[in-house]
């Protein structure tokens, strides 16, 4: 069936550091691959997206490449800030049926 | 624009008592969910209604049922609460309608933390 699988956390990192949190994905078809952030106390808000192979999504700093060889849409950025501590979602969503698929999201905490 | 609202925030509630948590979104949008998230569990997707009088199961439907209102509004409500049920519920909506829409993303409001004593 359609899931996905991100990273575990929880991550901690330097302000500055570089980030990764890897994300990979197994869909029937072409998905529709999201990152979406949640902040403490809040509710999930999307951060990013690509809807088809070799597509790289971007926004505040992060990046996510669509990679259909080996089904990844890792998030990167190059340089985290205190304020991007947060837990992050990786999800896809299939061409039918009306279902998103969330993986289990990974913590990250930025320490100064 | 609002976009998805929910009441309560907070909800304190004893083993057997009912509730209702309340979702409405002014987006106009044809599909509503409703998730729940757990430490360590991610989101678990309990109903959702793809239009105004549908509604389906998602992977935890059990102890819950849902009523699709209107095209506004998608109620949870858990008849008989048990402490298992302790969790932090969100809604969600989307646009799943005219043609390809699996690029279209999923818009949440902002939880209702439920506590079951």
């Amino acid at each position: 069936g359609d899931s996905v699988t991100q990273m575990e956390g929880p991550v901690t990192l330097s302000e500055e550091a570089f980030l990764t949190i890897n994300c990979t994905y197994t869909a029937t078809g072409y998905p529709s691959l999201f990152w979406y952030v949640q902040y403490p106390g809040e509710g999930l808000q999307l951060l990013l997206k690509a809807t088809k192979a070799d597509d790289k999504g971007s926004n505040k700093g992060f990046e996510a490449t669509y990679r259909k060889e080996t089904t990844s849409f890792h998030l990167e950025k190059g340089s985290v800030q205190v304020s991007d501590s947060a837990v992050y979602f990786c999800a896809l969503s299939v061409h039918t049926g009306n279902q998103f698929y969330f993986g289990t999201g990974t913590s990250l905490t930025v320490i100064p | 624009n609002a976009g998805v609202t929910q009441t309560p925030k907070f909800q304190v509630l004893k083993t057997g008592q009912s509730m209702t948590l309340q979702c409405a979104q002014d987006m106009n949008h044809n599909s509503m969910y409703w998730y729940r998230q757990d430490p360590g569990m991610g989101l678990r997707l309990i109903y959702y209604s793809a239009s105004e009088g549908t509604t389906d199961k998602g992977e935890v439907p059990n102890g819950y049922n849902v009523s699709r209102l209107n095209k506004r509004e998608f109620s949870l409500r858990l008849e008989s609460a048990a402490p298992s049920q302790t969790s932090v519920y969100f809604c969600a909506s989307r646009i799943t309608s005219g043609g390809s829409y699996s690029y279209n993303e999923q818009f949440f409001g902002p939880g209702t933390r439920l506590t079951v004593l």
